[in-house]
C-alpha cells in the first residue's frame, strides 16, 4: 500500500514566477504517483503520473513533477505560473490495486 | 474526449431520507469509484467496484451506503437514511484498468442534507 502527504495547505506565487507544490510518499515497493488538479466547481483532472523511468515527468498545461527517491518526494513544478493555474492540486497514489487515495490537497493561488 | 457524467448536479434532501446519486462512467471502463469531498477539502475514497461487486470500501462506507450497476451504463450510490454529515460533493470516477491507470472524474453531485 502507498500513501501520500501534502505538507502545505496553501501556496501563493506571483504570475510569471516558478511554482512548486510539494508531495511526499510512503510506499512498500515501487511507487506509482499521480498529480490531479481541481478547478472551481469541477471534478479532478489528471495532470501526470510517475510509473518508472525518468525522474522528471512532464504533464498537461506545462506542469512537470520530479520523482526523488532519496527524499521520497514527488513535487509538482511549473517554470512560469499563470493566473489560470490557480486551483486545488492533489497528489495521489494507489492504495492497493483497485483504488486511488489522495493527499489533503494544496490550494495554489497565482496573483497577477 | 469521453466524459463521466453525473446527475443531478445538486441534490437537497431532508435528514433521514434516501438519496440516489447517478453516474454514467465512460463506456469501455471496467473500474468504478465513488469519492466525496467536504467543503472543497480532502477527497475521501468511499468505494471501488469491479466485475459487478465491491472491490474495496473505506470506513466511511457503512451500512447506510450501497452501490449498484443496474444496467450496462449506470453506476449509482445510494444513501438509505441521510445524516447532516453526509452533506458533501460526491464524485464518481472510472478507469479501464486498475493499478497505475489514471482516473476520469465526473463533475460531481453536491448533496445538501437539511
Amino acid at each position: 500500500a502507498q500513501s501520500v502527504a501534502q505538507p502545505e495547505d496553501q501556496v501563493n506565487v506571483a504570475e510569471g514566477n516558478p511554482l512548486t507544490v510539494k508531495c511526499t510518499y510512503s510506499v512498500s515497493g515501487n511507487p506509482y504517483l499521480f498529480w490531479y488538479v481541481q478547478y472551481p466547481n469541477r471534478g479532478l483532472q489528471f495532470l501526470l503520473k510517475y510509473i518508472t523511468g525518468d525522474n522528471l515527468v512532464k504533464g498537461s498545461y506545462g506542469f512537470e513533477a520530479e520523482f526523488n527517491k532519496s527524499q521520497t518526494s514527488f513535487h509538482l513544478k511549473k517554470p512560469s505560473a499563470l493566473v489560470s493555474d490557480s486551483a486545488l492540486y492533489f497528489c495521489a497514489a494507489p492504495y492497493n490495486n483497485n483504488d486511488m487515495r489522495f493527499g489533503a490537497g494544496t490550494r495554489l493561488t497565482v496573483k497577477p | 474526449e469521453p466524459e463521466v457524467t453525473q446527475t443531478p448536479s445538486h441534490q437537497v434532501t431532508q435528514m433521514g431520507q434516501e438519496v440516489i446519486l447517478r453516474c454514467v462512467p465512460i463506456s469501455n471502463h471496467l473500474y468504478f469509484y465513488w469519492y466525496r469531498q467536504i467543503l472543497g477539502q480532502k477527497v475521501e475514497f468511499l468505494v471501488s467496484f469491479y466485475n459487478n461487486e465491491i472491490s474495496e470500501k473505506s470506513e466511511i462506507f457503512d451500512d447506510q451506503f450501497s452501490v449498484e450497476r443496474p444496467d450496462g451504463s449506470n453506476f449509482t450510490l445510494k444513501i438509505r437514511s441521510t445524516k447532516l454529515e453526509d452533506s458533501a460533493m460526491y464524485f464518481c470516477a472510472s478507469r479501464n484498468r486498475g493499478g497505475n491507470e489514471k482516473l476520469f472524474f465526473g463533475s460531481g453531485t453536491q448533496l445538501s442534507v437539511l
